[in-house]
């Protein structure tokens, strides 16, 4: 089955500088990959995401860019604010009734 | 627009009983997903529901059940709990007319304790 790598694990960022999560995945079939946001005590929203006929999407401060290639896509925050700090997933999905694998997460914080 | 809603919020359980668990879909959703995230982890998928049958299932033994209803609404059973069971466990909403690939809406999660 499919298995997603993130890195880092933490990452601490100033406030106004930018963020990058990156994630590989196994199985060249995937071909929805979002990524999820998760605050302390709520489930992940869906922040962004992409399909594999797409290289890159941007949604104001976020964007998401995808290598089929290589089987990798990355997290883009610019420009961090305070309320960015928390747990970002990476997914990846061949299609939907077989869910979506998730990476292991990624702390971000944002320090002021 | 209601998002999707999850009860009971927190549950405390006895090893080798069972649980249900049950999750209300966000208005237009057709198909709901259940997902298990153990503390540190990403969600791990269980399983997911369209037209009221289980029509994907993840790496999750056969004591991991559920219904769907036909207001779309859903639970999750476990039979006899594991300390291992304890976790957040994970609703998710879609629309299956786009395969699910627009975005699943997760709930907050029903926080599972076994002890």
């Amino acid at each position: 089955g499919e298995n997603v790598e993130q890195h880092p694990s933490t990452l601490s960022v100033q406030e106004g500088d930018s963020a990058v999560i990156k994630c590989t995945y196994s199985d060249s079939a995937s071909n929805y990959f979002p990524w999820y946001k998760q605050e302390l005590g709520k489930g992940p929203q869906l922040i962004i995401d992409i399909r594999s006929n797409v290289g890159e999407k941007k949604d104001q401060r976020i964007a998401v860019t995808l290598n089929k290639t290589a089987k990798h896509f990355s997290l883009h925050i610019t420009e961090t604010q305070p309320e960015d700090s928390a747990v970002y997933f990476c997914a990846a999905s061949i299609r939907g009734a077989d869910g979506l694998t998730f990476g292991k997460g990624t702390h971000l914080i944002i320090q002021p | 627009e209601t998002g999707v809603t999850q009860s009971p919020t927190h549950l405390i359980k006895t090893r080798g009983q069972q649980v249900t668990l049950r999750c209300s879909s966000q208005s237009g959703h057709n198909t709901v997903s259940w997902y298990q995230q153990a503390l540190g982890q990403g969600p791990q998928f269980i399983f997911q529901y369209y037209r009221e049958e289980e029509n994907g299932r993840g790496n999750f033994p056969p004591r991991f059940s559920g219904l769907q209803f036909p207001n779309y609404s859903s639970e999750l059973n476990v039979n006899a709990l594991e300390l291992d069971d304890s976790a957040l466990y994970l609703c998710a909403s879609s629309l299956e007319a786009n395969r699910g690939r627009n975005g699943y809406t997760f709930g907050s999660g029903t926080r599972l304790t076994v002890v």
